[in-house]
């Protein structure tokens, strides 16, 4: 069976560029979780969904960061007017329920450089 | 709120070594304790996790790690290692009940030498 998969891997922006993240998690898997990794870092919390609904967006660190999951699968996060601090290996996370005992499964992640 | 720390940001080991690699947590309530591992240009991958039950908990690729309540601690060790699990891993922590994110550590890099 298929894994998270992210696309694309690699992603270069030039500075005040938009860029759109996509993550297609495993099919039937409820939650859905976006992680930053920052160059030596652990993964920060983003933002989490249940289904469609994004439940928990403390995590995005300003305004020009959007995530969306329309159909309750596949989610997008994009971010407006990259900044060269947004250069980081963005994870995509699911997991089949909705409770806490329930492992999250990682995808390989896309990684931002904004020039 | 939750944290973790992982005390050593880089560990090297000899081949056929054991090794432990220390992960201390933070919260107000009951969690659950998991350990990933990351390989280079990959996404984590969980090795073991910590739910309820035996303190002592068996994961792949012959790690185990145990639950210490008193002294929140959740190390992982291994009796050997092989130049095959030098990678970085990554401490998280999740309080039980309902939806929670994951905290996760900064990671411990290590290194096992041939």
């Amino acid at each position: 069976g298929a894994g998270v998969s992210q696309s694309p891997r690699y992603k270069v922006a030039k500075r005040g560029q938009d860029v759109a993240l996509r993550c297609d998690p495993i099919s039937g898997h409820v939650s859905l979780f976006w992680y930053q990794q920052a160059l030596g870092q652990g993964p920060e919390f983003l933002t989490y969904f249940q289904n469609e609904a994004q439940l928990d967006k403390s995590g995005l660190p300003s305004d020009r960061f959007f995530a969306e999951r329309p159909e309750g699968s596949v989610s997008t996060l994009k971010i407006q007017r990259t900044q060269q601090e947004d250069s980081a290996v963005y994870l995509c996370a699911s997991s089949l329920e909705d409770r806490s005992n329930s492992p999250l499964h990682f995808g390989n992640g896309t990684r931002l450089t904004v020039t | 709120a939750q944290s973790v720390t992982q005390l050593d940001s880089q560990v090297p080991v000899f081949e056929e070594a054991p090794v432990e690699l220390r992960c201390n947590y933070s919260s107000s309530v009951s969690v659950y304790l998991f350990w990933y591992v990351q390989y280079p240009n990959q996404g984590l991958q969980l090795l073991l996790k910590y739910l309820s039950g035996s303190t002592l908990v068996k994961g792949i690729n012959g790690f185990e790690a145990e639950f210490n309540k008193s002294q929140t601690s959740f190390h992982l060790r291994k009796p050997s290692v092989h130049i095959s699990d030098t990678a970085e891993y990554f401490c998280a922590v999740r309080n039980s009940g309902g939806y929670q994110k994951v905290t996760f550590g900064i990671g411990t890099k290590l290194q096992v030498i041939p």
